[in-house]
């Protein structure tokens, strides 16, 4: 099946520590983003990549850091500088052929003790 | 910079009913509007686009959308709301800068149905 698998879906961490979210894809899809997810906050875009050994910061990328090393992953760290990381955090991807549609995964859920 | 707004924080129809929610977008030019449906702790799936063309298209689930440029505007409609609608919308505008594209959300409506 093509899709984009983020994993964990649950994830807790102590406060301090660096977390790692991971986005995989398979659907062949150049561009990857990150979004947050707070409760009446909409989606705030954190880093998007366009192609391989790119990325680009969004709105909110303080206390974050992505790399793009193979077109079919994009993970995400959350470090300890990010003031506030207890979030819905969402990975999508674009296909540009013509769609400019952004395809979602289902989301990790990251909760700081 | 582009913003979108969605006025409705919280939406409540009965089953049947007909809906509208409301989505302005702020952006110098022609903008890729979006609209898309969130279940609690899903991802998102998009409902209908527009590009250019026809201003009312049509999505999945039985809802459209107008776009009305002189109101900068992109209200997703439906004539009859099912319980199984419920779930938050959300309103998004692509943009293109340079090689780069992304996506701006609204905040969302979150929709509740009655039986």
């Amino acid at each position: 099946d093509g899709g984009i698998t983020q994993s964990p879906k649950y994830l807790f961490r102590k406060e301090g520590q660096n977390v790692t979210l991971s986005c995989e894809q398979n659907l062949n899809h150049d561009a990857m983003y990150w979004y947050r997810q707070d409760p009446g906050q909409g989606l705030r875009l954190i880093y998007y990549s366009q192609i391989v050994n790119d990325f680009q910061k969004g709105d909110i990328a303080e206390g974050y850091s992505v790399s793009r090393e193979k077109k079919e992953s994009f993970p995400l760290t959350v470090t300890s500088a990010q003031k506030n990381p207890t979030a819905f955090y969402l990975c999508a991807t674009g296909d540009f052929a013509g769609a400019n549609v952004l395809t979602f995964g289902a989301g990790s859920r990251l909760t700081v003790l | 910079a582009q913003s979108v707004t969605q006025p409705d924080i919280h939406i409540t129809v009965s089953e049947g009913a007909s809906l509208e929610l409301r989505c302005n977008y702020s952006y110098g030019a022609t903008p890729y509007l979006f609209w898309y449906v969130q279940s609690p702790g899903q991802g998102l799936q998009l409902l209908l686009k527009y590009f250019s063309g026809d201003t009312l298209v049509q999505g999945i689930k039985g809802f459209e959308a107008e776009f009305k440029r002189s109101q900068s505007s992109f209200n997703l409609r439906k004539p009859s709301v099912h319980w199984s609608d419920a779930a938050e919308y959300f309103c998004a505008v692509g943009v293109l800068g340079g090689s780069n594209y992304k996506l701006t959300f609204g905040k969302g409506t979150l929709l509740t149905v009655n039986p």
